[in-house]
């Protein structure tokens, strides 16, 4: 019973550098999110897709891409990163869009020198 | 204005004691409200959901809901070291007719033995 699995856990890049984090759910979930968590500001939304073949931008989308595979799978994709992007990211799924509690992964702890 | 407002701490009470932790909100629109538990280096996990104006108990936590004043709070019962962590306050708001879920930036608690 994994529920929302996200690759990798830990991750250093440089500047410039681009990287793919993965994001599974084993739910049979509709709605995924991406969220950023920084000291002192909470979670912020990045991207979010309410149903396979749908994405939307959420709070702060800048410098960031997402993919939603399949219904299983939901992508964030830094296409060249800046050290403004230190910070841990977790992937979250729910049932529906709205109204609903989210179910978090464990993270990814990324820094950007 | 900040939609979720939170006081970050931190709180600190004696073990056995009630832990009151409040959080206000901007959306008047917004109908679901949630709280997580994050402990250090860990990822958010979900405590309770309200939706109904009033009172909503579940074990050691009662979750409190006044749409009026705009604000939500969670009191915990009889303390204990382990529920030592950050509180997030969750909201979904209606804003914009965009459905998105927003978090406070979280209270420490410390629960002393």
């Amino acid at each position: 019973n994994a529920g929302v699995t996200q690759t990798p856990k830990f991750q250093v890049l440089k500047t410039g550098q681009s990287m793919t984090l993965q994001c599974a759910q084993d739910m049979n979930h509709n709605s995924m999110y991406w969220y950023r968590q920084d000291p002192g500001m909470g979670l912020r939304l990045i991207y979010y897709s309410a149903s396979e073949g749908t994405t939307d931008k959420g709070e702060v989308p800048n410098g960031y891409n997402v993919s939603r595979l399949n219904k299983r799978e939901f992508s964030l994709r830094l296409e060249s990163a800046a050290p403004s992007q230190t910070s841990v990211y977790f992937c979250a799924s729910t049932d529906r869009i709205y109204n609903s509690p989210l179910h978090f992964g464990n993270g990814t702890r990324l820094t950007v020198t | 204005q900040k939609e979720v407002e939170q006081n970050s701490g931190p709180l600190s009470v004696p073990e056995g004691a009630i832990a009151s932790l409040n959080c206000t909100y901007s959306d008047r629109g917004s109908q679901s409200f949630f709280w997580y538990r994050q402990y250090s280096g860990k990822s958010p996990e979900l405590i309770m959901f309200i939706y109904s104006n009033g009172d909503k108990e579940d074990g050691r936590f009662t979750a409190q809901l006044n749409k009026a004043s705009q604000y939500v709070s969670l009191l915990i019962r009889d303390s204990q070291p382990s529920d030592s962590a950050t509180y997030l306050c969750a909201v979904n708001l209606l804003a914009l007719r965009i459905n998105k879920l927003v978090f406070g930036a979280g209270t420490i608690l410390r629960v002393k033995s």
